[in-house]
């Protein structure tokens, strides 16, 4: 089956320190993930892809760990600003399509 | 990255009426375009893909005759909300790639639909 989101669990960090997103997704044949950070009332911002054949990549503050045993997908981000405060979504690719599945999403407060 | 144009960003519309929201690519072309759709708080669900010059794919569930997608170039598609209802109101969210499947997908800002 597919992820479909019915709530959105949410994150509180204190300013300045690491978050960690967590994500489950479903589909055992989903080969490229992505994560998305959508600020309220816009469209979704790419933040960081990782592909099935590796299982950590780092971008700039943002680190994204792959498990595919357990099908498990988080987003690390380091030093949390104000401005990281939004959803993030995990979005999922299955092999021979460029269709998006998206995950539950997670809000996540950043409080000063 | 690439730059995607939704237009417009808010609408209110009376019930029965229809509504067009243009998604536009505005520097590159976009093979296929995909429409979304997303409740307060929850997450998007896909309801067509659009590949240019051909009939839109549309996700289980989701009323092709209700949702009307014109994807007639390739920096444009259409969504038509036909006969729209109260609960049409949602957030519809576009986005636009090549149709190579390593191709980034880029999002327009969305359109909140008001139906009243």
């Amino acid at each position: 089956g597919e992820s479909v989101g019915l709530h959105l669990p949410t994150l509180s960090v204190q300013e300045g320190d690491n978050s960690i997103i967590n994500c489950a997704y479903s589909n055992s044949a989903s080969d490229y993930f992505i994560w998305y950070k959508q600020e309220s009332g816009k469209g979704p911002q790419f933040i960081i892809d990782i592909r099935s054949n590796m299982d950590k990549r780092q971008g700039q503050r943002v680190t994204v760990l792959l498990n595919k045993t357990v099908k498990h997908l988080s987003l690390q981000i380091a030093a949390t600003q104000p401005g990281d405060s939004a959803v993030y979504f995990c979005a999922e690719k299955a092999g021979g399509g460029n269709k998006l599945t998206f995950g539950t999403g997670t809000q996540l407060k950043v409080e000063l | 990255g690439a730059v995607v144009s939704q237009h417009p960003s808010r609408v209110i519309c009376k019930s029965g009426t229809s509504v067009k929201i243009e998604c536009r690519s505005l520097d590159f072309q976009a093979t296929t375009m995909f429409w979304y759709r997303q409740f307060p708080k929850q997450s998007l669900m896909l309801m067509a893909t659009s590949n240019e010059g051909s009939k839109a794919t549309y996700e289980q569930g989701v009323e092709k005759d209700k949702f009307l997608i014109n994807h007639a170039s390739l920096t444009l598609s259409t969504l038509t909300v036909t006969s729209a209802h109260p609960e049409d109101s949602s957030f519809y969210i576009c986005s636009a790639s090549l149709r190579d499947r390593n191709a980034e997908a880029f999002f327009g800002q969305g359109t909140r639909l008001t139906v009243v």
